[in-house]
């Protein structure tokens, strides 16, 4: 079975600060993956997804995220980080035998002004 | 486009009762996922529909625990009799079915469930 880890619980960064957050997977199959949001009291929303092709993948909002194969990683990126990117992050890997996400458990990301 | 819709919002049961969930997907959209959120657990797949039709529940944790899809723009998940340990943040999601490529999941905006 599938499992995604991230290993960044809460994260408290400055303004302008870099962020990084790791992700990494296990699993066997053909590979799909994704970060999603969630703001404080709303519903989770998509940053960015790697099916194929290029491993560095940009997403909304200024985000990106690399897909390294050897490293079974897909950390999140951001170089200069706002006080509005305050929410939970959750990376995710597609079963699509299945056709279900299952998800890391989620990095809070707090940004101080 | 409204977005996936789920009702209600909010919850507040006691121990025993009967709770009923409520999704309307994205027209159009044929696969319609159940989520699960809690601080223990996180987020876990409970059931999904193809076509109206249910993939896989082996996420379901008992037999309290039931959904249904009669048709395209509805799904229920329902709860009976509900447990404190069910209170969590349950999340409906849709999104095209595709044979060779996946699609987005779109999510609604969940419903907080409380049973005390």
């Amino acid at each position: 079975a599938q499992s995604v880890s991230q290993h960044n619980h809460h994260v408290i960064l400055s303004e302008a600060a870099s962020l990084e957050l790791g992700c990494n997977y296990s699993y066997g199959g053909t590979v799909n993956l994704f970060w999603y949001v969630q703001y404080p009291g709303q519903h989770l929303q998509l940053l960015l997804k790697y099916f194929s092709g290029d491993p560095l993948v940009k997403g909304i909002k200024g985000f990106e995220a690399e897909f390294i194969k050897s490293k079974f990683s897909f950390n999140l990126r951001k170089p200069s980080v706002q006080w509005s990117d305050t929410a939970e992050y959750f990376c995710a890997v597609l079963d699509t035998g299945r056709r279900a996400l299952t998800f890391g458990s989620g990095t809070r990301l707090q940004v101080q002004p | 486009d409204a977005g996936v819709i789920q009702s209600p919002r909010h919850e507040v049961t006691e121990m025993g009762q009967e709770v009923t969930l409520r999704c309307k997907p994205i027209s159009g959209h044929n696969s319609l996922f159940w989520y699960r959120q809690t601080m223990m657990r996180g987020l876990e797949l409970l059931i999904y529909f193809n076509n109206n039709v249910p993939i896989d529940d082996s996420g379901m944790p008992e037999d309290r625990f039931s959904a249904k899809m009669p048709n395209a723009s509805f799904s229920t998940l329902k709860i009976q009799p509900s447990e404190p340990r069910d209170s969590a943040v349950y999340f409906c999601a849709s999104t095209p079915l595709g044979t060779f490529s996946y699609n987005e999941q779109f999510f609604g905006p969940g419903t907080r469930l409380t049973v005390l």
